[in-house]
This record gives structure tokens, C-alpha cells and sequence, in this order.
């Protein structure tokens, strides 16, 4: 069955430093694998995905992930913190038939 | 811009009564679904739908049942709320049921409702 974790609930990172949130994943297929963000109030949107070709895969904001097969991983960085990016932050492993599995979440702080 | 809309941002109930929450999607999508977000355990899918009139139960269906009458529209209902349903509940759509398709698994969420049962 497929699954996904989030290692760390909660990230802290100073304005301009390195983010760099963890994601391992349990799939018995080859995956596609996502993550999303969730402002404050807000729904979830689409950060990035990957499916199938590159491995490295580029997001909006300036954040972008790597699936690593033998690692089972596809962290999430971005080498570059703003204030804006504080938010909640959710990796997820499609299953068939178009569901996702979600993570349990990892809050981001930024502080100034 | 793709547009699922849930009708009540928050919501305060007493137990035992009947709760509906209602999703509208405007993007003629097939796919629809409900997710419960608790704090801690993330996105828990409740039920899920691929076309009208059909649904599947997720992870935790139990204390809830759907409805989907047109393709735009998914509808929770909780029969008799119960303090153990206060959470944030999210709506979700996607384009089609194929797989593998880059494009079909993407969900775009609505906004949320927070449901509190007192």
C-alpha cells in the first residue's frame, strides 16, 4: 500500500536561509508524487509534481524537488527563504484511479 | 481558472444534528473528492466520486455519506454530528479518472470548511 511521511512537523528557518522539507514515500508502483501549500485560511494548491522524465522537478515560487528512487525520497527546497513562504506544506503519492495520499504536513516558519 | 467553491466557511453545529456541506466545481470535471484535515494527520479522504451518481469510500467513510446528483456539485452529509467530527473539511476535484496521465491526478482544492459540533 502506499504511503507517504513527513519527517519533522515543524521547520524553522531564517529569512533568506535554505528550506529544505523531508518527504519519504512507500509505493508499490512507480509513483507520481506532489507537493502542495496551504496558506493560512486557504486551501491547498499545487507546488509542483513529478510524474515521469526528470528527475528534478521545478515549482512555482522558486521551489523545487527531487525524486530519488533508491532513496524512496522527493525532498522539497528552495535556497532561499521570504516571509512569504510560512505556511503548511503537504507531500502526497497518487494512488490509482487519481487519489493522493497525503502526509501528515510540515508547518514552515520564517523568521526575519 | 479552475474553481471549486465550498458553500460554508464555517460552520457550528450541535451533536446529533444533520450536517450538509456542499462542493460546486466549474471546471466539468469527473473527479471529486472529500478530505478531512486534522492537525498532526494531515489529509484523510472520506469519500471520492469518478461520475454522477457513483461514489467510493476512502480511509475513514464511516459517520458520512455523499451525494452527487450533477458533475459539478459533491455533497457531504453528516447524519448525526458528533463532536469527533469537529475539523476542516476540504473538497476536491480532478480532470479525469485515466492513469498514468501527467495532468489527471492533479487536485485543485476549494477553500475549506471549518465544522465545529458542539
Amino acid at each position: 500500500a502506499q504511503s507517504v511521511t513527513q519527517l519533522g512537523s515543524h521547520v524553522s528557518v531564517s529569512e533568506g536561509a535554505l528550506v529544505l522539507l523531508r518527504c519519504n514515500y512507500s509505493s508499490s508502483v512507480p509513483p507520481y508524487l506532489f507537493w502542495y501549500v496551504q496558506y493560512p485560511n486557504q486551501g491547498l494548491q499545487l507546488l509542483l509534481k513529478y510524474t515521469t522524465g526528470a528527475t528534478l522537478v521545478k515549482g512555482i515560487n522558486g521551489f523545487e524537488a527531487e525524486f530519488k528512487k533508491s532513496e524512496t525520497s522527493f525532498h522539497l527546497t528552495k535556497p532561499s527563504a521570504h516571509m512569504s513562504d510560512a505556511a503548511e506544506y503537504f507531500c502526497a503519492v497518487s494512488v490509482v484511479r487519481g487519489k493522493l495520499i497525503f502526509g501528515q504536513g510540515t508547518t514552515l516558519q520564517v523568521k526575519p | 481558472d479552475v474553481k471549486v467553491t465550498q458553500s460554508s466557511r464555517y460552520l457550528v453545529k450541535r451533536t446529533g444534528e444533520k450536517v450538509f456541506l456542499e462542493c460546486v466545481q466549474d471546471m466539468d470535471h469527473e473527479n471529486m473528492f472529500w478530505y478531512r484535515q486534522d492537525p498532526g494527520l494531515g489529509l484523510r479522504l472520506i469519500y471520492f466520486s469518478y461520475d454522477v451518481k457513483m461514489k467510493e469510500k476512502g480511509d475513514i467513510p464511516e459517520g458520512y455519506s455523499v451525494s452527487r446528483e450533477k458533475k459539478e456539485r459533491f455533497s457531504l452529509i453528516l447524519e448525526s454530528a458528533s463532536t469527533n467530527q469537529t475539523s476542516m473539511y476540504l473538497c476536491a476535484s480532478s480532470l479525469t479518472r485515466g492513469f498514468p496521465s501527467s495532468g489527471a491526478n492533479v487536485l485543485t482544492f476549494g477553500a475549506g470548511s471549518r465544522l465545529t459540533v458542539l
